[in-house]
């Protein structure tokens, strides 16, 4: 069965300080991979996705992602924070190379406070 | 996103009562699900549906059923509510041609259960 395990419940930082949300992943073939981020009292939205190719993936609002088979993670990173990127960030991971990998299998979330 | 829609958007009932939480997509998609997201667990995923025709069971289908009454209409029924099905709910839709799931949810529905 696959999981995803994200290591921070909580974190908080100052306005311009970088951020590396850690996520790692259990399953036992391809994967695919996403961030998704939920704003407070919004619904989910992706921020990034790996499917294939270069691991190294750029997302909406200056966020990128790493992935690192030999480690089963893909850490979520941004080089400065600002303010409204206060939300809540869920990795997820589901099977890949085809249409029948339907499950997308969600971790806690870890909750983004940034002070001003 | 407007594409996936949900109504109502908060709900408060009693205990025991039945209560049938609507999502409505206009994506074209063929997949559909369910899910409940409760603090500090992320989300579960609840029922979810490949087409009109095949519905199936998530990790915490207990408690819940379905109705997939078209491609764009998938409902989520709780037959008699208990207060810990207190929950924000999320409905959600794939397209099965880009292989992956890449998901797209609606807004959410929260339910509280006295």
């Amino acid at each position: 069965a696959q999981s995803v395990s994200q290591h921070n419940h909580h974190v908080i930082l100052s306005e311009a300080a970088s951020l590396e949300l850690g996520c790692n992943y259990s399953y036992g073939g391809t994967v695919n991979l996403f961030w998704y981020v939920q704003y407070p009292g919004q619904h989910l939205q992706l921020l990034l996705k790996y499917f294939s190719g270069d691991p190294l993936v750029k997302g909406i609002k200056g966020f990128e992602a790493e992935f690192i088979k030999s480690k089963f993670s893909f850490n979520l990173r941004k080089p400065s924070v600002q303010w409204s990127d206060t939300a809540e960030y869920f990795c997820a991971v589901s099977g890949g190379g085809g249409g029948s990998n339907y499950k997308l299998t969600f971790g806690k979330g870890t909750l983004l406070t940034v002070n001003p | 996103d407007a594409d996936v829609t949900q109504t109502p958007r908060n709900r408060i009932t009693k205990t025991g009562k039945r209560i049938m939480l609507e999502c409505s997509q206009t994506k074209g998609h063929d997949r559909m699900y369910w899910y409940r997201q409760d603090p500090g667990l992320g989300l579960r995923l609840i029922y979810y549906s490949f087409d009109v025709k095949d519905i199936n069971k998530g990790e915490i289908s207990d408690g819940y059923s379905v109705s997939r009454q078209a491609q764009a209409k998938f409902s989520l029924s709780l037959e008699s509510a208990i207060p810990n099905q207190t929950a924000l709910y999320f409905c959600a839709t794939s397209d099965p041609r880009t292989g992956a799931a890449e998901q797209y949810f609606g807004p959410g529905t929260r339910l509280t259960v006295t």
